[in-house]
């Protein structure tokens, strides 16, 4: 298996302008989460998702973030208009119902100027 | 609300040497506990879990963790450092008021070679 892949690696924005991450978890699994670590805050929860149904997002900062997962095999994150508090790297993890560890993706360095 | 502590921000640890990054947690109910690893530029890679059953768990790479109930605590061990193990360590716990699945990461714990 690939493993989890996220896309793209790197992005490098305008402020104001629409970011949107993408991910493909691990096939088989059911659990999908977005996360985002900065040296300030270290790895936070986004949103998660069972079954491509969201289940928590309190974990999103404010509106201009939305998660989507329209079926088993794709999930995007979006921020829209970004900002520079938003630069950080976003994660995205999967994992099966009855595993518990989570499998993280390489993440996606974002950087808005 | 769930949540672990990991009280050192850096381990220094000469190759050969054990090695120990200390983790303490908080929970309402029977813990799931979790190691993960991160190497730079890297996504976290799971290390190993405690569910239930044998205290001491074993785990990839030559680590091993001992769950301790009396003292609420999950310390990540190897007997042997390599200089390969310089890393950030993080300990996590499962939530179980936020759901299933939802799993509360500590701050990390650099582990760092000294030559």
């Amino acid at each position: 298996d690939a493993g989890v892949i996220q896309s793209p690696r790197h992005e490098v924005t305008e402020m104001g302008q629409e970011v949107t991450l993408r991910c493909k978890p691990i096939s088989g699994h059911d659990y999908l989460f977005w996360y985002r670590q900065t040296m300030m805050r270290g790895l936070e929860l986004l949103i998660y998702f069972n079954n491509n149904v969201p289940i928590d997002d309190s974990g999103m900062p404010e509106d201009r973030f939305s998660a989507k997962m329209p079926n088993a095999s794709f999930s995007t994150l979006k921020i829209q208009p970004s900002e520079p508090r938003d630069s950080a790297v976003y994660f995205c993890a999967s994992s099966f119902l009855h595993s518990y560890e989570q499998y993280f993706g390489p993440g996606t360095r974002l950087t808005v100027t | 609300a769930q949540s672990v502590a990991q009280p050192e921000d850096q381990v220094n640890v000469a190759e050969g040497n054990p090695l120990t990054v200390k983790c303490t947690y908080s929970v309402s109910g029977n813990p799931y506990l979790f190691w993960y690893v991160q190497y730079p530029n890297r996504g976290l890679q799971f290390l190993l879990k405690y569910i239930t059953g044998d205290n001491l768990v074993k785990g990839s790479y030559g680590f091993e963790a001992e769950f301790n109930k009396s003292q609420t605590s999950f310390h990540l061990k190897k007997p042997s450092a390599l200089v390969s193990d310089s890393a950030l360590y993080f300990c996590a716990v499962r939530d179980v008021t936020g759901g299933y699945q939802k799993v509360t990461f500590g701050t990390g714990t650099k582990l760092q070679d000294i030559p």
